[in-house]
């Protein structure tokens, strides 16, 4: 069975400083992997995506993903961060087979001004 | 097309009741898939429907609580005596394959 861990639940960074969250995923064959983010109250929009070929991963709003199959890890990483950054960010992995998606827990990002 | 609708986006109703939410997906989409989240968590997988075939169904979803999707089309799920345990917030989403889902803005249920 898929399955996905953030070891991070909150993450604290300064406005303009880089940022790395950290996503591991257990499936027994090459998944489909996704980065969402939820704003408070808001829905969840769809950040990025991996399904085959390039492993680093280019989304909306300047972010990226890096699929490492040695490592089962898609960490989702962004050079500069903004203060509208600040939501609830999730990982999740993706069963070809039938598209149901797993989501890990969540890590939530906090930005120092 | 607006994307995934879901309504109500509110629902507060007393703990025994029964209620019902309405998922209306992309019309191209063929899967739709329900998801509940609750506060500081994750979505977590309900149910899914391949058209209008309910394909897998989650041990978390009691026997409390059906899903339907008539036609392939809308879905609805619904939960008969409700629990306070059952406040949270019910995502629907769908997709037409390996593209990832568009998700509606949820029903948030709110039992007391």
């Amino acid at each position: 069975a898929q399955s996905v861990t953030q070891p991070d639940i909150h993450i604290t960074v300064s406005e303009g400083a880089s940022l790395e969250l950290r996503c591991n995923y257990s499936y027994g064959a090459t998944p489909y992997l996704f980065w969402y983010v939820q704003s408070p109250g808001q829905g969840l929009q769809l950040l990025l995506k991996y399904f085959s070929g390039d492993t680093l991963v280019q989304g909306i709003k300047g972010f990226e993903a890096e699929f490492k199959r040695s490592q089962s890890s898609f960490n989702l990483r962004k050079p500069s961060v903004h203060w509208s950054d600040a939501a609830e960010y999730f990982c999740a992995v993706g069963n070809p087979r039938d598209d149901k998606i797993i989501f890990g827990k969540g890590t939530r990002l906090h930005i120092l001004p | 097309d607006t994307g995934v609708s879901q309504n109500p986006r509110h629902k507060i109703t007393k703990r025994g009741q029964n209620v019902t939410f309405r998922c209306d997906p992309i019309s191209e989409h063929n899967r739709l898939y329900w998801y509940r989240q609750t506060l500081g968590q994750g979505p977590e997988f309900l149910t899914y429907f391949q058209n209008e075939a309910q394909l897998e169904k989650s041990r978390l979803l009691s026997d409390r609580f059906s899903a339907e999707r008539p036609k392939g089309s809308f879905s609805t799920l619904e939960i008969q005596r409700t629990e306070q345990g059952d406040s949270a917030m019910y995502l629907c989403a769908s997709t037409s394959g390996a593209q990832g889902y568009t998700f509606g803005s949820g029903t948030r249920l709110t039992v007391v």
